[in-house]
């Protein structure tokens, strides 16, 4: 069946760092692919996402790139800050399928 | 931020007893879920729903059951709580089913099982 595989955390970087979370998937067909995060005592919101192969999502600085050839779905921001320290989801949906697939979660630490 | 309340949001019950948790949308949106979370699992469906009356299983269903009357409202109720019941249970909402819609989520519930 489907899956999402994305790296275990706790990540931990500095203030001002580059920051990638890796994420991959298998499924049939042609999947979304979205990333969610979840502040502390917060749900989930989201935060990009993308519909097609060599789709970008970006926001708040964040991006990541739809590739269906590596199956990936990384997720990466040039300067992270204290802020942006949450729980990270991958997630797909397939279009065969009417219910979304989450990974796991990646804690973030960011240190100021 | 999408219209979504959670109540209660922590509970604290004992064994055995029943407990309802009910998710609350100002959306109108059609499809409404619940997830559990927990550490090394990320979320898992519990069940959904896409339309009044009309309710389906996710991938942990046992030992749940769930109920909408009305189109803003979809309860969650653990019929004979258990130990293994304790967890963080998210409800969410969305428009459709199509696979590049987004899932709004509530804030969730803490919900310990003694």
């Amino acid at each position: 069946g489907d899956s999402v595989t994305q790296m275990e955390g706790p990540v931990t970087l500095s203030e001002e760092a580059f920051l990638t979370i890796n994420c991959t998937y298998t499924a049939t067909g042609y999947p979304s692919l979205f990333w969610y995060v979840q502040y502390p005592g917060e749900g989930l919101q989201l935060l990009l996402k993308a519909t097609k192969a060599d789709d970008k999502g970006s926001n708040k600085g964040f991006e990541a790139t739809y590739r269906k050839e590596t199956t990936s779905f990384h997720l990466e921001k040039g300067s992270v800050q204290v802020s942006d320290s949450a729980v990270y989801f991958c997630a797909l949906s397939s279009n065969r399928d009417d219910k979304i697939i989450f990974g796991k979660g990646t804690r973030l630490h960011i240190l100021p | 931020d999408a219209g979504i309340t959670q109540s209660p949001r922590h509970k604290v019950t004992e064994t055995g007893t029943p407990v309802t948790l009910r998710c609350h949308q100002t959306e109108n949106h059609r499809y409404m879920y619940w997830y559990r979370q927990d550490p090394g699992h990320g979320l898992r469906l519990i069940h959904y729903s896409y339309g009044v009356k009309d309710t389906d299983k996710g991938e942990v269903s046992d030992g749940y059951s769930v109920s909408r009357s009305k189109t803003e409202d979809f309860l969650l109720t653990l019929e004979s709580a258990t130990s293994s019941q304790t967890s963080v249970y998210f409800c969410a909402i969305s428009e459709s089913l199509s696979s590049t819609d987004t899932q709004y989520f509530g804030p969730g519930t803490r919900l310990t099982v003694l």
